[in-house]
């Protein structure tokens, strides 16, 4: 059975960093490219990032370059999502996302809530 | 980039049949994969159609989705409704990034 956890999330002040982690488990995460996608409250779905399943590529959202990175280690089965220059507008549950081999997500974690707020 | 464009809302009632629009603004719809996923309240969001067209295990038939390149837009159809489909659908095609649809509310009642 897949499962994705994630962790790490919490209230932080407009400026600081936090970072995201998401335990994997259930299949061969190293053949798997993964996503970071986030929900405001009462909002829809917005992308974040994208990385490779070796982790030689990454992607990221417009709204989150340059401020994000995504990352994975192998060996540890766990994806993470360092977040620096945190803004009130990154207020969301982040998901972690499985991706399927040729288009869109295969399985969801539950989401961890970060609140960005003085 | 593009966009994709859903109605904020759809109601009908148990047992019928409704569907719900996901139109891209610019570029074919046939470019890129449509995906569909459900969001029922307070819950993680699932996967019920990916390559437009096909389900993964555990989703229910009366679920079905495709594309319409006269319209440029994609269709996700519900049949037999069940109070349970009440939910949140988010469409999510990919350009040179990944797009969500603006979600839609689906009551059924």
């Amino acid at each position: 059975e897949v499962q994705l956890v994630e962790s790490g999330g919490g209230l932080i002040q407009p400026g600081g960093s936090l970072r995201l982690s998401c335990v994997a488990s259930g299949f061969t995460f190293s053949n798997y490219a993964m996503s970071w996608v986030r929900q405001a409250p009462g909002k829809g779905l917005e992308w974040v990032s994208t990385i490779s399943g070796s982790g030689d590529s990454t992607y990221y959202a417009d709204s989150v370059k340059g401020r994000f990175t995504i990352s994975r280690d192998n060996s540890k089965n766990t994806l993470y999502l360092q977040m620096n220059s945190l803004r009130a507008e990154d207020t969301a549950v982040y998901y972690c996302a499985k991706l399927r081999p040729v288009a869109g997500i295969d399985y969801w974690g539950q989401g961890t809530l970060v609140t960005v707020s003085s | 980039n593009f966009m994709l464009t859903q109605p904020h809302s759809v109601s009908e009632s148990p047992g019928k049949t409704v569907t719900i629009s996901c139109t891209r603004s610019s570029g074919s719809i046939a470019s890129n994969y449509v995906q569909w996923y459900q969001q029922r309240p307070g819950s993680a969001p699932t996967t019920v159609i990916y390559e437009d067209n096909h389900r993964p295990s555990g989703v229910p038939d009366r679920f079905s989705g495709s594309i319409d390149t006269s319209s440029n837009s994609a269709s996700l159809t519900i049949s037999g409704l069940k109070t349970e489909d009440e939910a949140d659908y988010y469409c999510q095609s990919y350009d040179r990034s990944w797009v969500f649809g603006g979600g839609t509310k689906l009551t059924v009642l």
